[in-house]
């Protein structure tokens, strides 16, 4: 299985500060993609970054992904109450109709006005 | 714009009573498919995916079922629930694009007694 796997599981931090999540895998990806979920709610996407890729952004996001280290980061800047939810990784070896991800247990984040 | 759409929301059913859970997507065609159970405070569990009509394959085997009728409708069933079927049950699509993005309904909460 190239389950990831998030860590920490919890996260408790002021708003203002950043948090970074990781993710761990077992074997090759085509791709990993950070999700977000809020409590009792579907998963929402939020950044994909493929296997030749090291890093990317969007907003006050980053991803990072070392292929080597089979592990990818999850930044988020100057966080704020609103990003409380949790945040899976997921990792895929196929792509198109072969896309079959498999998700970690997430990291729950709490940010604290 | 694409929707996916997940009834009912909740759903309160007796040991060994049937279930019947849809999902429907808008706005696109031809779309994989995908049936997730999260258990509280868990990562998701694949269940069933399928990439057309009439294609369903399983991932975990249970006592529960998956059809897809249609090209943009999945069902998930059961014909005896069991406890352990309790769960938060999440459906989700991707198109055949490269970037392999799962968009998520807002979830069933099943709960079994």
């Amino acid at each position: 299985s190239q389950q990831g796997e998030e860590d920490p599981q919890a996260l408790s931090i002021q708003e203002g500060e950043n948090a970074t999540m990781n993710c761990s895998y077992k074997t090759s990806i085509n791709n990993l993609q950070w999700y977000r979920q809020n409590s009792g709610r579907g998963l929402v996407h939020l950044i994909l970054i493929r296997s030749n890729e090291r890093e990317k952004h969007s907003g006050r996001l980053r991803v990072t992904l070392d292929t080597s280290k089979k592990s990818s980061s999850l930044l988020i800047t100057a966080s704020r109450a609103a990003d409380t939810a949790s945040y899976f990784c997921a990792t895929a070896l196929g792509s198109g109709g072969s896309y079959i991800p498999t998700f970690g247990r997430g990291t729950s984040l709490i940010v604290h006005p | 714009s694409q929707t996916i759409h997940q009834w009912p929301a909740t759903l309160v059913q007796p040991v060994g009573s049937p279930l019947s859970l849809e999902c429907t997507v808008e706005g696109t065609s031809n779309p994989n498919l995908y049936w997730y159970r999260q258990a509280a405070g868990r990562g998701l569990q694949l269940l069933f995916y399928s990439v057309g009509i009439g294609q369903i394959s399983s991932e975990v085997p249970q006592n529960l079922s998956a059809s897809r009728p249609q090209d943009r409708q999945f069902i998930l069933s059961s014909k005896k629930l069991l406890l352990s079927d309790s769960g938060f049950y999440l459906c989700a699509w991707t198109g055949l694009a490269v970037t392999d993005t799962q968009y998520f309904g807002p979830g069933t909460r099943l709960t079994v007694l």
